[in-house]
């Protein structure tokens, strides 16, 4: 089964609006990535942060991480149009494979 | 190079033929990873490489695929007797280490008709 999974499963905003996405997972971790993907090829790396983190800022992305929970959220703030994409989370461990959830799409209207 | 590299990016081939697709990471990468994507859906594990060996090939859906990577570089996934459920994104992606960010190349669609 997926580790992780992200909710919701879709999310349409306006242009400007901030844009969050969750992500639960089950097992330990090292570390938790998020990726986007345009056009159903090849994905972006957007952002790790390490399981010792709490939150990492990359620009307008803000990622958190609660591994109590086993859960992490991703903010974008000041959304465009070139933001629509689809965004998955992964979760690794030292030894292993990412694994990824089933994305969330993120459309941000004009 | 500067990016992960996959050929062919589009490939149509009819049902009980075989295939392969290539990939070629970044240099100095020393881990390699297939993945496949259908419609829609998320990412699933094919493989992984460290070096020239697979220490996970879990994700290998039957014994008709197969992959290899030679030279801790390029890498070929085979599918020998296509069928319909094959057709998919084959993606693959390289890190530096089993721990770090990937780059991804851009995938191969692969039809099988």
């Amino acid at each position: 089964s997926q580790q992780g999974e992200e909710d919701p499963q879709a999310l349409s905003i306006q242009e400007g609006e901030n844009a969050t996405m969750n992500c639960s997972y089950k097992t330990s971790i090292n570390n938790l990535q998020w990726y986007r993907q345009n056009s159903g090829r090849g994905l972006v790396h957007l952002i790790l942060i390490r399981s010792n983190e709490r939150e990492k800022h990359s620009g307008r992305l803000r990622v958190t991480l609660d591994t109590s929970k086993k859960s992490s959220s991703l903010l974008i703030t000041a959304s465009r149009a070139a933001d629509t994409a689809s965004y998955f989370c992964a979760t690794g461990l030292s030894g292993s494979r990412l694994t990824f959830g089933e994305g969330t799409q993120l459309t941000v209207n004009p | 190079g500067a990016g992960v590299s996959q050929s062919p990016s589009n490939k149509v081939t009819e049902k009980g033929k075989d295939v392969e697709l290539r990939c070629d990471p970044i240099s100095g990468h020393t881990a390699l990873y297939w993945y496949r994507q259908s419609l829609g859906q998320g990412l699933e594990f094919l493989i992984y490489f460290q070096g020239n060996s697979a220490p996970d090939k879990s994700g290998l859906p039957s014994d008709r695929f197969s992959a290899e990577r030679t030279g801790g570089s390029v890498s070929t996934l085979t599918i020998q007797r296509t069928q319909q459920e094959d057709s998919a994104v084959y993606l693959c992606a390289s890190s530096l280490a089993d721990i770090s960010g990937y780059t991804f190349g851009s995938g191969t669609r692969l039809t099988v008709v």
